[in-house]
């Protein structure tokens, strides 16, 4: 089945550094990446995504990588701002199913 | 639409009850799933519903698990009798088809005692 592993487990960054989360994924024929923040008491919220047939995609501060040939993709978060400190979740997608990364605990400090 | 909502927030129960957790999608998604998190095992698929329909249930721990969509816009989980390792918060998460985002309720904290 799918294995998706991310690193690192937590990240500590100063207010307005840029943060990086990579994950890798076994299986070749996921599709569907998408990131997830959850924050304190709350559900996982998509944040952005990324599909095969695409290598990058930006949305303002927040950017997603995709080696396909490598089976990895990374999550690049620029000028943090405390607001993003949560956990982030990475997943695959697996047949009709997700396949989720153990998490990243991101923590801007001020 | 108000996303998806899960009910109760909240569940406190004493080993042996039976629990009850309950799910409503976004209306016009086919493809419902409940989760499992806790610290040690992080995000776990118990099962998912396409149309309504238990397509893989592979990730229910035991027989003490049940679940049930009767309609599109319902589901629940059911664990009888509950132990104190089922303690973790479920998640319920849809999506429109199979394959696209999916979006996750506000999840259930679930308390065995």
């Amino acid at each position: 089945g799918e294995n998706v592993e991310q690193h690192p487990s937590t990240l500590s960054v100063q207010e307005g550094d840029s943060a990086v989360i990579k994950c890798t994924y076994s299986d070749s024929a996921s599709n569907y990446f998408p990131w997830y923040k959850q924050e304190l008491g709350k559900g996982p919220q998509l944040i952005i995504d990324i599909r095969s047939n695409v290598g990058e995609k930006k949305d303002q501060r927040i950017a997603v990588t995709l080696n396909k040939t490598a089976k990895h993709f990374s999550l690049h978060i620029t000028e943090t701002q405390p607001e993003d400190s949560a956990v982030y979740f990475c997943a695959a997608d697996y047949g009709q199913n997700f396949v989720f990364g153990p998490g990243t605990r991101l923590s801007v400090l001020p | 639409d108000a996303g998806v909502i899960q009910s109760p927030r909240h569940e406190v129960t004493e080993m042996g009850q039976e629990v009850t957790l309950r799910c409503k999608p976004i209306s016009g998604h086919n493809s419902l799933f409940w989760y499992r998190q806790t610290m040690m095992r992080g995000l776990e698929l118990l099962i998912y519903f396409n149309n309504n329909v238990p397509i893989d249930d592979s990730g229910m721990p035991e027989d003490r698990f049940s679940a049930k969509m009767p309609n599109a816009s319902f589901s629940t989980l059911k664990i009888q009798p509950s132990e104190p390792r089922d303690s973790a918060v479920y998640f319920c998460a849809s999506s429109s088809q199979g394959r696209t985002e999916a979006f996750f309720g506000q999840g259930t904290r679930l308390t065995v005692v």
